[in-house]
């Protein structure tokens, strides 16, 4: 059984890096895209961006100044980095294990809110 | 601003069948991309019910099924039941944006 566990700051100030990082337990870490995704009222969910065991990353090109993804020592971890934070960056942030194209098992997710 | 477009809302009395249409263009579903489906009950994760426009992961009932024609998918519930009150969404991927989409979302209320 997989199960992915995320960790991370829940608040932050405007300007400060959001960090989160997420361990994957059970199955294969190989073989698979590992997935940052974000839901907000506003926005609804978007995809953030994602990682392969070798740490080949695709990103949102509307975030993508702003991320980077990682892999994490100890192996079958990743993390997430989005710097510059503002409002608009408050969401529930989920990590996702990408199986193709479709997004198979998820976090419990984080709320991040951004807030002077 | 999604480019997957979905009906706010949908309401159906138990037993009775909705559907739940997922609008796209041909730089994402017209183009081939596979549409997937999620149901997020409240306060809880998103799950996969349907997968690459048909399938279904083991674990989800029949009475759940999706299709696809064109630039357009489909998710029909059938016989609904009250545990199905959750918002649904869409996801493909969109080769102008480069990026994975998902819908605006569908909120299922049963009456």
């Amino acid at each position: 059984q997989v199960q992915l566990q995320q960790w991370g700051a829940g608040l932050l100030k405007p300007s400060e890096t959001l960090s989160l990082t997420c361990a994957v337990y059970g199955g294969s870490f190989s073989g698979y895209y590992w997935s940052w995704i974000r839901q907000s009222p506003g926005k609804g969910l978007e995809w953030i961006g994602e990682i392969n065991h070798s740490g080949g990353t695709n990103y949102n090109p509307s975030l993508k100044s702003r991320v980077t993804i990682s892999l994490v020592t100890p192996k079958n971890r990743f993390s997430l980095e989005l710097s510059s934070v503002t409002a608009a960056d408050t969401a529930i942030y989920y990590c996702a294990r990408a199986h193709v194209t479709a997004y198979d098992y998820w976090g419990q997710g984080t709320l991040v809110t951004v807030s002077s | 601003q999604s480019v997957l477009t979905q009906p706010p809302s949908v309401s159906g009395a138990p037993g009775q069948t909705v559907t739940i249409s997922c609008s796209g263009s041909r730089s994402n579903i017209g183009t081939g991309y596979e549409v997937h489906w999620y149901q997020q009950l409240p306060g809880t994760v998103p799950k996969l019910l349907i997968y690459d426009n048909t399938n279904r992961p083991s674990g989800v009932p029949d009475r759940f099924s999706g299709s696809k024609s064109g630039s357009s998918a489909s998710l029909a519930i059938t016989g609904l039941r009250a545990e199905d009150e959750a918002d649904y969404y869409c996801q493909s991927y969109d080769s102008s944006l480069s990026v994975y989409v998902f819908g605006t979302g569908t909120k299922v209320t049963v009456l």
